[in-house]
């Protein structure tokens, strides 16, 4: 069986300051991880993807993600927050095709 | 590439009524999921095809819904008939091979609203 948690369900930080996006998951196999980032009234949009090749991950527009096997996490970091970092973002595994199970989603907010 | 391409981007129908949802996937894609999304629920995988075959269908929640995908370049979902709680977004999603290694490709959704 697999899961995935995000831990926050919002999180606000000022425009300049570190993100964090927290992840945790279980999985009984070695998963495929993705964190993937949802404007309003947009679609999904990948950031990136872990296939267990480097368990540093870098990401698109700055973010990136270590995937970290011991504590069965793979937190969404960003040194450096923009304001149009603002939107919902999805932690997710997968074991399969059709195994894909989505986290309950963090929302971001960016203070000015 | 035009990305994923839905439509219509919104429905307001009536209970009782037929919906059908259209989706047309990214050429070269082999793979296409359906998925609803709701506050409550969250995102939702309802049925994956590959090769135009439906691979997984565990996800439809009742027999008034169903997915076809004639083609590589366009799929249905279809409600029949629709009630106030398939109220969502509907997204569909396209990828390139079957293994769990592939990201997936979202177009923009269509709402749906059921009265």
């Amino acid at each position: 069986a697999q899961s995935v948690t995000q831990l926050d369900s919002h999180v606000s930080v000022s425009e300049g300051t570190p993100v964090l996006l927290r992840c945790n998951y279980s999985s009984s196999y070695s998963p495929s991880l993705f964190w993937y980032v949802q404007h309003p009234n947009k679609g999904l949009q990948l950031l990136l993807k872990y296939t267990s090749a480097a368990t540093l991950v870098k990401g698109i527009n700055g973010f990136e993600a270590e995937f970290k096997k011991s504590e069965t996490s793979f937190h969404l970091t960003k040194p450096s927050a923009h304001m149009s970092d603002a939107a919902e973002y999805f932690c997710v595994v997968s074991q399969s095709a059709s195994k894909i199970i989505f986290g309950s989603g963090t929302r971001l907010s960016i203070r000015p | 590439d035009a990305g994923v391409i839905q439509s219509p981007r919104h429905e307001v129908t009536e209970m009782g009524q037929e919906v059908t949802l259209r989706c047309k996937p990214i050429s070269g894609h082999n793979s296409l999921f359906w998925y609803r999304q709701t506050m409550m629920r969250g995102l939702e995988l309802l049925i994956y095809f590959n090769n135009n075959v439906p691979i997984d269908d565990s996800g439809m929640p009742e027999d008034r819904f169903s997915a076809k995908m004639p083609n590589a370049s366009f799929s249905t979902l279809k409600i029949q008939p629709s009630e106030p709680r398939d109220s969502a977004v509907y997204f569909c999603a396209s990828s390139f091979g079957q293994t769990s290694s592939y990201e997936q490709y979202f177009g923009p959704g269509t709402r749906l609203t059921v009265t």
